[in-house]
């Protein structure tokens, strides 16, 4: 299906374990984007990428890794899993249709729990 | 310290009414500000957006308003609907750049 997608949607894990959340896009976007979501926050960045093999830090990028290998794959891993990153995790992709006008298209979240 | 602000958590309409969600930010260098709208269980998706050079943007029955003297940007829904009942996130940006700082957003609730 043509989209972006994440998997899992819900992940259950526990203090220490490591943890990979994958998104997957189809539009062939240059850019990639991950989020964390929690209350009173808003969304903040924690990685992006520009093109494959070019990545670099959001606003709160402690604790995770990413890669981008292919163009349509951006995942992330959480290294040492910690109760504070017990969050939702949303995926995006983007393109350049002219100057100030893109817009980023986010996948359903990645619900994480950790125990 | 937020840089974006959305002050109401929540906020009800009467259906056919006109819905206003309001934004404050303080970063004066933000030059390009977006509007996301959010379902449950679903990611955001896009709504309107406005650049600084400009005060006013419409695009059916939403309008979003910049004044950029008060630092204040406001979402206008004529007439709400039921489908507008969703969570709505005020978004903003240096130079148009993709980094993108975010609103803690509010939940709209239209009553029928």
């Amino acid at each position: 299906d043509a989209g972006i997608t994440q998997s899992p949607r819900y992940k259950i894990t526990e203090t220490g374990r490591q943890v990979t959340l994958m998104c997957h896009q189809t539009w062939s976007h240059s850019y990639m984007f991950w989020y964390r979501q929690d209350l009173g926050h808003g969304l903040r960045l924690i990685y992006y990428s520009a093109a494959a093999d070019i990545t670099d830090k959001g606003e709160v990028p402690d604790g995770y890794v990413v890669s981008r290998s292919k163009t349509e794959n951006f995942p992330l891993t959480l290294e040492s899993a910690t109760r504070s990153q017990t969050s939702v995790y949303f995926c995006a992709s983007s393109t350049l249709a002219g100057e100030g006008q893109e817009t980023q298209y986010f996948g359903p979240g990645t619900r994480l729990l950790v125990l | 310290d937020q840089q974006v602000k959305q002050n109401s958590p929540s906020l009800s309409v009467q259906e056919g009414r006109i819905s206003i969600l309001n934004c404050d930010y303080t970063n004066s260098m933000f030059d390009y500000f977006l509007w996301y709208k959010k379902y449950p269980a679903e990611g955001p998706t896009f709504l309107i957006s406005i650049s600084s050079i400009k005060d006013k943007n419409e695009d059916g029955r939403f309008t979003v308003f910049l004044n950029k003297s008060a630092k204040h940007l406001s979402l206008h829904i004529v007439p709400s609907q039921p489908g507008d009942s969703a969570v709505y996130f005020c978004a903003a940006s240096v130079n148009s750049n993709y980094q993108l700082i975010w609103g803690a957003g509010t939940k709209l609730i239209i009553k029928p």
